[in-house]
């Protein structure tokens, strides 16, 4: 069965350096979303992106954040200048359809940031 | 601005029994509602996909119901099972490209 994959699974980084997040969506899936969790509170939008550019972005999604789809099949995010808040774990979905979608997500990406 | 509340915020029970999540949400104007689980530092795992035009939807021993217009989901789980504990989630998509979570329900269930 296709699923979105997503690297890596646990990355550690001191506050202040770049961080890249990948994600793989399922193939024919057309519209890719960043959502983050910190610990014990709900879970948060950051991004969505379709045909090649970003659709809506929450207020959390700052300068700080970019995403890209650098080739046909990954979709990255970046923090440029990671801060101790940004301690969460990141989650990359993607679905074949927008209105009528079903949403698909990965295993997640746990950012600590030291 | 869509909001999205669930309730209970916590649930036990003991194995066997049927239970109802509930799921409300602020704004009646939306496309579809989906219902994912949870397991502990994991990814979320659709459930069920409930467009805005469909009163029920039905996968094995899930049932989710949709009433747009009171802004209400219910998840209904029959003869709940140890390997059920989970935290449950419902999302509503507005067509504003992004879909809104609720608070989720932790769900344990005692064998």
């Amino acid at each position: 069965e296709p699923e979105v994959t997503q690297t890596p699974s646990h990355q550690v980084t001191q506050m202040g350096q770049e961080v890249i997040l990948r994600c793989v969506p399922i193939s024919n899936h057309l519209y890719f979303y960043w959502y983050r969790q910190i610990l014990g509170q709900k879970v948060e939008f950051l991004v969505s992106f379709y045909n090649n550019e970003i659709s809506e972005k929450s207020e959390i999604f700052d300068d700080q954040f970019s995403v890209e789809r650098p080739d046909g099949s990954n979709f990255t995010l970046k923090i440029r200048s990671t801060k101790l808040e940004d301690s969460a774990m990141y989650f990359c979905a993607s679905s074949r359809y927008g209105n009528a979608g079903e949403l698909f997500f990965g295993e997640g990406s746990r950012l600590t940031v030291l | 601005k869509q909001e999205v509340t669930q309730i209970p915020a916590a649930l036990s029970v003991p194995e066997g029994e049927n239970l109802v999540l509930n799921c409300s949400f602020t704004d009646s104007a939306i496309y579809n509602l989906q219902w994912f689980r949870q397991d502990p530092g994991k990814g979320l795992t659709s459930l069920l996909l409930i467009q805005s035009s469909q009163r029920e939807q039905t996968s094995g021993r899930l049932n989710a119901s949709l009433d747009k217009s009171s802004g209400r989901s219910t998840l209904y789980i029959a003869a709940s099972q140890p390997g059920d504990s989970a935290t449950y989630l419902c999302a509503v998509y507005s067509g504003t490209y992004k879909y809104i979570f609720g608070t989720g329900t932790r769900l344990k269930v005692l064998a």
